[in-house]
C-alpha cells in the first residue's frame, strides 16, 4: 500500500525556520517525482515545490522562491522542505504528494502537517 | 505567473447537472487534471488527461476540453458530490512548475 507521511509542522514565529519531512513507503521512491502542496485555512490548494526522481529538476512557486528549499534522500525514501524567513501567510496545512510516473498529476497524498506562523 | 481560473461556487439541485470551468492560457498545450476535496480530507483525482476517468470514479463525472478552457461535468448530481473541486496543470514555459485552479465549491441544494 502506497503511503506518504508528513511531519515537522508546528507553531513558529515570523522570520524563523522550520523543516518538514515526508517518509514514503509502498512504492519505489526513487522512480517518482515528489511535491509539496499547501492549503491555508479555508483557502484553496497551492503548489509549493517539486523535485523529480533524481533531483535534476526542481521548481518553486513564486511565493516561496528564495525562502524554501526542497530536497530528497532516495536512500531514506524521504522528501524534505526547508522553510526559512517564514511569514504569517505561510500558515497552512502542508501536503506531501507523489506525482504520477508518466503524467503531471498527484496520485497519492499524505494527510498533511500543519504549519502556523505567529508571534 | 501562470494561473488557472475557476468560478468560486456552483449550486445545483439533486439529479441536475453541474458544470465547472477552468480557464488558462496553457491548457491547449498541457493536460488538465481535476481533484475533489471533501472537508478534512486530502484531494482525490477524479479526471486526468482532460477527459479520462480513473477506476472507481462514477461515470456521472466527466471532463472535456476546448481551447483554453476545460470543463468538469457532474451529471445526475448526488448529495455525496458536494465538495470543493480543483483543476491542475503544468506550466508550459519549460520550467518545472505546476498550478492549481482557484477552486470551486459545489453545493447540492
Amino acid at each position: 500500500e502506497v503511503q506518504v507521511v508528513e511531519s515537522g509542522g508546528g507553531l513558529v514565529q515570523p522570520g524563523r525556520s522550520l523543516r518538514l519531512s515526508c517518509v514514503a513507503s509502498g512504492f519505489t521512491f526513487d522512480e517518482y517525482a515528489m511535491h509539496w502542496v499547501r492549503q491555508a485555512p479555508g483557502k484553496g490548494l497551492e503548489w509549493v515545490s517539486g523535485v523529480n526522481w533524481n533531483s535534476g529538476r526542481i521548481g518553486y512557486a513564486d511565493s516561496v522562491k528564495g525562502r524554501f528549499t526542497i530536497s530528497r534522500d532516495n536512500a531514506k525514501n524521504s522528501l524534505y522542505l526547508e522553510m526559512n524567513s517564514l511569514r504569517a501567510e505561510d500558515t497552512a496545512l502542508y501536503y506531501c504528494a507523489r506525482m504520477g510516473l508518466l503524467l503531471s498529476f498527484f496520485d497519492y497524498w499524505g494527510q498533511g502537517t500543519l504549519v502556523t506562523v505567529s508571534s | 505567473s501562470y494561473e488557472l481560473t475557476q468560478p468560486p461556487s456552483v449550486s445545483v439541485s439533486p439529479g441536475q447537472t453541474a458544470r465547472i470551468t477552468c480557464s488558462g492560457d496553457a491548457l491547449p498545450h498541457q493536460y488538465a487534471y481535476w481533484y475533489q476535496q471533501k472537508p478534512g480530507q486530502a484531494p482525490v483525482m477524479v479526471i486526468y488527461k482532460d477527459t479520462e476517468r480513473p477506476s472507481g470514479i462514477p461515470e456521472r463525472i466527466s471532463g472535456s476540453s476546448s481551447g483554453t478552457t476545460v470543463t468538469l461535468t457532474i451529471s445526475g448530481v448526488q448529495a455525496e458530490d458536494e465538495a470543493d473541486y480543483y483543476c491542475q496543470s503544468a506550466d508550459s514555459s519549460g520550467t518545472y512548475r505546476f498550478v492549481f485552479g482557484t477552486g470551486t465549491k459545489v453545493t447540492v441544494l
